[in-house]
């Protein structure tokens, strides 16, 4: 079936530097990008998201990049803080379903 | 963004007792909810998704006599798990796509964390 792969399953960087996460989806009808933060025992929360029309998109901080032909789309962060510390999930819309399919998580910790 | 409640937000039973989740979308109509679980350090997996108005379609190996969903208005889904077992403790989170954000987007409750004893 199709599937969306994520890694690293875990990131540590330092207070300020970037973190990148990295995603790969297969059904090739995927039209839609979302990225979910989730803290422990939490909702989980968009926090950007990117169609299949767009190759980049920005948000102060937050960045994420498409690239459909390699079935390949990232989460930059950059400046990382100590409060960007939780569990990053991407997902790919399964077709024209509207139903996400989830990647496995990355939890990121920055450390101070 | 929209507003997504769920209720309750923790629930413990005993073996064998039914347990009803409800999911409601405060500020928009969802034409469309979807029902998660989530075990520790995992990812969420896609149980069900519930349309307004017509059955829930299950995702495979989701057994439908035990997780019983009904979608009765734009605003409001309800999960019950019928005759729960220890092995049905889980996080429970549904999700909201409808006209606020566009239908591809989904809003997330803030889950429900059901024990079974």
């Amino acid at each position: 079936g199709e599937n969306v792969e994520q890694h690293p399953s875990t990131l540590s960087v330092q207070e300020g530097d970037s973190a990148v996460i990295k995603c790969t989806y297969s059904d090739s009808a995927s039209n839609y990008f979302p990225w979910y933060k989730q803290e422990l025992g939490k909702r989980p929360q968009l926090i950007i998201d990117i169609r299949s029309n767009v190759g980049e998109k920005k948000d102060q901080r937050i960045a994420v990049t498409l690239n459909k032909t390699a079935k390949h789309f990232s989460l930059h962060i950059t400046e990382t803080q100590p409060e960007d510390s939780a569990v990053y999930f991407c997902a790919a819309t399964q077709g024209a379903a509207y139903k996400y399919i989830f990647g496995t998580g990355t939890r990121l910790k920055v450390l101070a | 963004g929209a507003v997504v409640s769920q209720h309750p937000s923790r629930v413990i039973c005993k073996s064998g007792t039914s347990v009803k989740i409800e999911c409601r979308s405060l500020d928009f109509q969802a034409t469309t909810m979807f029902w998660y679980r989530q075990f520790p350090k995992q990812s969420l997996m896609l149980m069900a998704t519930s349309n307004e108005g017509s059955k829930a379609t299950y995702e495979q190996g989701v057994e439908k006599d035990k997780f019983l969903i009904n979608h009765a208005s734009l605003t409001l889904s309800t999960l019950t798990v019928t005759s729960a077992h220890p092995e049905d403790s889980s996080f429970y989170i549904c999700s909201a796509g409808g006209t606020s954000g566009g239908v591809d987007t989904q809003y997330f409750g803030p889950g429900t964390r059901l024990t079974v004893l």
